[in-house]
């Protein structure tokens, strides 16, 4: 199985701040990346896939990018809404597989 | 609108059965593929399965591969999730969710999980 690895576990940031999250592949995935959203209580919420490409009706804010190993998920000016848990998501292969999961915290 | 209704809370005890659903609505659900989605309490995201309902081609990940089966009923768009004999690490919330779809010219590839379910909360005590 490709194992994913994010950083950091936890981030703790104010509104208006930009965030970045970066997520590792075991082995090369091209551009078979997704993130999801969570918040406490609900399902998640999908951001981002192919690695860059905004789901219809996520805000503009959220931007991914990276290929291969290595991938970030930027949220650029941190609006309270956006205080939650992401997860990266490789779909190059069966079975599919998610990072561990980052915070993302009031400061 | 794309909707994907669960089936609501279980209590069970160790050893018992349990089918789990998600009806699926607003969609083309035959040719959709469908999966489940494992999250214990307080922990991450674990990818179980997907299953295509038109000729129930399905793909389990290694780790759930004979603890739990995916099915579907296409005269009612609902997908299900089944366990022959619960185990307490089986306590956990259980999501439905459809795959993405990204298409490149001719080829079209499965990106993601588009839709979710609200979720099924499985706990399984003595």
């Amino acid at each position: 199985d490709i194992q994913m690895t994010q950083s950091p576990s936890s981030v703790s940031a104010s509104v208006g701040d930009r965030v970045t999250i970066t997520c590792r592949a075991s082995q090369g995935i091209s551009s078979w990346l997704a993130w999801y959203q969570q918040k406490p209580g609900k399902a998640p919420k999908l951001l981002i896939y192919t690695a860059s490409t905004l789901q219809s009706g996520v805000p503009s804010r959220f931007s991914g990018s990276g290929s291969g190993t290595d991938f970030t998920l930027t949220i650029s000016s941190l609006q309270p809404e956006d205080f939650a848990t992401y997860y990266c998501q490789q779909a190059n292969s069966f079975p599919w597989t998610f990072g561990q999961g980052t915070k993302v915290e009031i400061k | 609108e794309v909707q994907l209704v669960q089936s609501g809370a279980e209590v069970k005890k160790p050893g018992e059965s349990l089918k789990i659903s998600c009806e699926g609505s607003g969609h083309s659900f035959v040719t959709s593929w469908i999966g489940w989605v494992r999250q214990k309490p307080g922990k991450g995201l674990e990818w179980m399965g997907i299953i295509y309902p038109s000729d129930s081609d399905i793909r389990y990940s290694p780790s759930f591969q004979g603890q739990a089966t995916l099915s579907v009923d296409k005269s009612t768009s609902t997908a299900y999730l089944q366990w022959s004999s619960l185990k307490a690490s089986d306590t956990a919330i259980y999501y439905c969710a459809t795959l993405a779809r990204h298409c490149n010219g001719k080829n079209c590839y499965l990106a993601g999980f588009d839709y979710w379910g609200q979720g099924t909360l499985v706990t399984v005590s003595s």
